[in-house]
């Protein structure tokens, strides 16, 4: 079974600059999840997604962060403009449903730096 | 709101020697505890978890959680420490209803050989 796919990798941009990662879930995985990362902490949840709805963006700054899953697999996660407090690991799970005790899989990061 | 702490953001353990690893949470309601390991480069791997029943949960790599309400504790246990265990560890708490993540701020376990 495939595992979370996550694109690019490694992002660097000067800050104001806009930037954009990619996710694609385990297939058949109904909810997704992105996390912020800062160094030295632990992930932070931003979005939840059940299909293509969102669950949960209380965590989200809606005024420069934004996130879409059209058709309820791929999702991105865009940041406009970007803050040097943006560096760090965006991580992007999934999990086959959204009961509490699902365990969420994750992909391996893009790790953004923020110039 | 619920949180976790872990004290300790770098452990140092001997090979062969015991690995322990403390997370305490804060939970008005009745908390789901998990264990995640995360290598260099790799993404998040879930240890274990504690829902409901047993106490004791056994996860993979020989690691083990015991929850204790009483002290609002979910630590974890590993008895011989292995060269391949060097990762960073986080403990996270959710519960019934809600399956957003909190999670700790980690530890760094490093394995001396």
């Amino acid at each position: 079974e495939a595992g979370v796919a996550q694109s690019p990798r490694y992002k660097i941009i000067e800050k104001r600059q806009s930037v954009a990662f990619w996710c694609n879930p385990i297939s058949g995985h109904a909810t997704l999840y992105w996390y912020q990362q800062i160094l030295g902490q632990g992930p932070k949840l931003l979005i939840q997604f059940q299909n293509n709805g969102v669950v949960d963006d209380s965590q989200l700054p809606k005024d420069r962060f934004s996130a879409e899953r059209l058709k309820g697999v791929d999702s991105t996660l865009k940041i406009q403009p970007a803050k040097l407090e943006d560096s760090a690991v965006y991580l992007c799970a999934s999990s086959l449903e959204t009961t509490s005790t699902d365990t969420q899989y994750f992909g391996p990061g893009t790790r953004l730096t923020v110039l | 709101a619920q949180s976790v702490t872990q004290l300790g953001s770098h452990v140092s353990v001997s090979e062969g020697a015991l690995v322990l690893l403390r997370c305490n949470y804060s939970s008005s309601v009745p908390p789901y505890l998990f264990w995640y390991v995360q290598y260099p480069n790799q993404g998040l791997q879930l240890l274990l978890k504690y829902t409901t029943g047993a106490t004791l949960v056994k996860g993979i790599n020989g690691f083990e959680a015991e929850f204790k309400k009483s002290e609002t504790s979910f630590h974890l246990t590993k008895p011989s420490a292995h060269m391949s265990d060097a990762a960073e560890y986080f403990c996270a708490v959710s519960h019934y209803g809600n399956n957003r993540l909190a999670f700790g701020k980690g530890n760094q376990v490093v394995v001396i050989p």
